[in-house]
């Protein structure tokens, strides 16, 4: 079975500092790894993906992610973070054998002070 | 926006009632999936259908039922509704199955039921 660890319900950081929001994963075989973003009163909105290749994706609003397969983690990054990003934050992952569904995590949080 | 719409917006209803939420697809999307998010259990996946037929059922209750249409416009019908049903109900949609290299779900900007 696959499933996704998000170990913070919230994260707070200062505006202009770096963020991290983290994400471990388990799967039986190699991982698709996606992070999404909802904003109040929103759907989710796909921000980046890993399927495979170099383990740093960028992706939208200046995120990125590094994936780090021994420690079986995908931890999502900003070097500067906005008062805008303040949304909740979601891992997901897929087992990329055969068919699986996407399994998501429970939300992070993120709350930037100005 | 996503290019996913959900209808209604908000539905308000009472215990014991059946309603029908209505979702289409970002065009040349052949998948569709919904989602139940409460604050006390997250984000749960309840059912995907592909090209009309369903391809993988999740935490779905069996009062709930979905269908995809020809025209692949997704209807999730939730009957003999309890308090517990009220929640945020989410439409993905997504252009395979899910056996491709990682297919990227968009979101619709969801249906709030409350049950009274």
């Amino acid at each position: 079975a696959q499933s996704v660890a998000q170990p913070e319900d919230q994260v707070n950081v200062a505006e202009g500092n770096p963020l991290t929001v983290k994400c471990t994963y388990s799967v039986s075989g190699n991982p698709y790894l996606f992070w999404y973003v909802q904003y109040p009163n929103r759907g989710l909105q796909f921000l980046l993906k890993y399927i495979t290749g170099d383990n740093l994706v960028k992706g939208s609003y200046g995120f990125e992610a590094e994936f780090n397969k021994s420690q079986t983690s995908f931890h999502l990054k900003k070097p500067s973070a906005l008062v805008s990003d303040s949304a909740l934050y979601f891992c997901a992952v897929r087992d990329s054998g055969g068919y699986q569904k996407v399994t998501f995590g429970i939300g992070t949080k993120l709350q930037v002070i100005p | 926006d996503s290019g996913v719409t959900q209808t209604p917006k908000h539905l308000i209803t009472a215990t014991g009632q059946r309603v029908t939420l209505r979702c289409s697809p970002r065009s040349g999307d052949l998948s569709v999936y919904w989602y139940q998010q409460s604050l006390d259990q997250g984000l749960q996946f309840l059912i995907q259908y592909y090209n009309g037929e369903e391809r993988a059922k999740g935490n779905i209750l069996e009062r709930f039922s979905a269908q995809q249409f020809p025209d692949l416009h997704s209807e999730l019908n939730l009957s003999s509704l309890e308090l517990g049903d009220s929640a945020l109900y989410f439409c993905a949609s997504s252009q395979d199955w899910g056996s491709g290299t990682g297919e990227t779900q968009y979101f619709g900007p969801g249906t709030r039921l409350l049950v009274l």
